[in-house]
């Protein structure tokens, strides 16, 4: 199993440029989330998703787009790019909970964005 | 709403030395806690968990309690390495019934021989 695989690694935008992170997983989990990481901020939701063809909203998710239209793949759309949305951009996924019990998020190794 | 706040750093210590990494959080009822540890250039690996108050996670000689008298969940080893040099993260996993996790701001351990 190759886990949860992000590409590209690297990535320089200028600003208002548009890009698409891609993210997958072959663990054929249920869910499937985008944080984004930036330094005295821990990590934030952007985007997740329980399941194919449904995605919601999380703590950031102003100038990103998402869709899920198979259970592998969960992509990161950036619209019009900024410099506030330079960041670490990680995805993670898990299986979906079942009542209480929490299941543990596998994270991808992250790409990183600059914006200039 | 519901947040976690973390210990500062970043925190040298020595090889062989004690660590404890503050953790406190805020939240509505009792949700899980976790601690989440990033080595460098990788992604965030989950290192341990406690569901239910009173609960003690443990793994690769790491341990926190579940304190909810002081809403707490440090984590403590007794003798780090310098392979446990990395960023650890406390967080809390959100009560809406997805799987998010709201996390600490990281802390960065560095551990010298």
């Amino acid at each position: 199993n190759a886990g949860v695989t992000q590409t590209p690694k690297f990535q320089v935008l200028k600003t208002g440029q548009s890009m698409t992170l891609q993210c997958a997983q072959d663990m054929n989990h249920e869910y499937m989330s985008w944080y984004r990481q930036d330094p005295g901020m821990g990590l934030r939701l952007i985007h997740y998703s329980v399941g194919a063809g449904i995605t919601d909203q999380g703590e950031v998710p102003n100038g990103y787009n998402v869709s899920r239209s198979t259970t592998e793949d969960f992509p990161l759309r950036l619209l019009s790019a900024a410099p506030s949305q330079t960041s670490v951009y990680f995805c993670a996924s898990s299986k979906q909970i079942t009542g209480t019990t929490y299941n543990e998020q596998f994270f991808g190794p992250g790409t990183r964005l600059t914006v200039l | 709403g519901d947040s976690v706040t973390q210990m500062e750093g970043p925190v040298t210590l020595s090889e062989e030395a004690f660590l404890t990494i503050n953790c406190t959080y805020t939240a509505t009822g009792y949700p899980s806690l976790f601690w989440y540890v990033q080595y460098p250039g990788e992604g965030l690996q989950l290192l341990l968990k406690a569901t239910k108050a009173d609960d003690k996670g443990s793994n690769k000689g790491f341990e926190a309690t579940y304190r909810k008298e002081t809403t707490s969940f440090h984590l403590e080893k007794g003798s780090v390495q310098v392979s446990d040099s990395a960023v650890y993260f406390c967080a809390l996993r959100d009560q809406t019934g997805a799987n998010n996790l709201f996390f600490g701001t990281g802390t960065r351990l560095t551990v010298i021989p």
